[in-house]
């Protein structure tokens, strides 16, 4: 069973351009995080998605930022127009049900 | 406001040494507390998982305790090894489903031979 998979694992661009992070949860979890890093900072929660369903989006800011986990395929977390202050890692977690989160390696995003 | 603070920020310690790490928290209600062990450049992976009514949990070389009433835990190391340096980060979940988790900054451990 292959852990939690995300791409790209470094992703570079420039301002104003779009970011695509993917995540694909391990198999038999339907439950989904999205954390965002910054450097020198504890991770920060972004979203929580189930299948087809955004269950907390708080901490996702409301501009530029989307997340969906569709009926098939991975996770994606946008940001479109991206700014200098995007540059960060994110970090896609997945669980069974309300357990123990099983964390992807990340996608180092660098805005230039 | 929910907070996890951690001491120390960093912490070098040689080999086979012995270590502490602490952690602080003010999130209510309070649901459990994980200690994740985060190597550079990868995500985290959980070590240990207590809810409030554990006060210690082991996993090898890793003990964990908790204190709900101080709201204190700790990440004991024992016999540490090279391969031990990495962050440990203290994580505190609220009592609501399906929420969010609280991250501690990490203690940076570096194990020197």
């Amino acid at each position: 069973n292959a852990g939690v998979m995300q791409n790209p694992r470094h992703l570079v661009r420039r301002r104003g351009q779009e970011a695509r992070l993917r995540c694909s949860p391990m198999k038999g979890h339907s439950h989904v995080y999205w954390y965002r890093q910054l450097p020198e900072e504890g991770l920060k929660f972004m979203v929580y998605l189930q299948k087809e369903n955004i269950i907390d989006e708080s901490g996702m800011p409301k501009e530029r930022f989307s997340a969906e986990f569709p009926k098939e395929g991975p996770s994606i977390l946008r940001i479109q127009q991206v700014v200098r202050g995007d540059s960060a890692a994110y970090f896609c977690a997945s669980s069974p049900f309300l357990e123990t989160q099983y964390f992807g390696p990340g996608t180092r995003l660098l805005v230039l | 406001k929910n907070q996890v603070e951690q001491s120390p920020q960093s912490l070098i310690i040689l080999e086979g040494k012995n270590c502490t790490l602490q952690c602080n928290y003010t999130v209510s209600p309070f649901s459990n507390l994980r200690w994740y062990k985060q190597d550079t450049g990868r995500g985290p992976v959980s070590l240990t998982i207590m809810t409030f009514s554990e006060n210690t949990k082991s996993n090898g070389r890793y003990t964990a305790t908790l204190d709900a009433d101080t709201k204190q835990s700790s990440l004991h190391i024992t016999a540490s090894q090279l391969s031990d340096s990495a962050s440990y980060i203290c994580v505190v979940s609220a009592e609501q489903a399906g929420t969010a988790l609280i991250f501690g900054k990490g203690t940076t451990l570096s194990v020197s031979s």
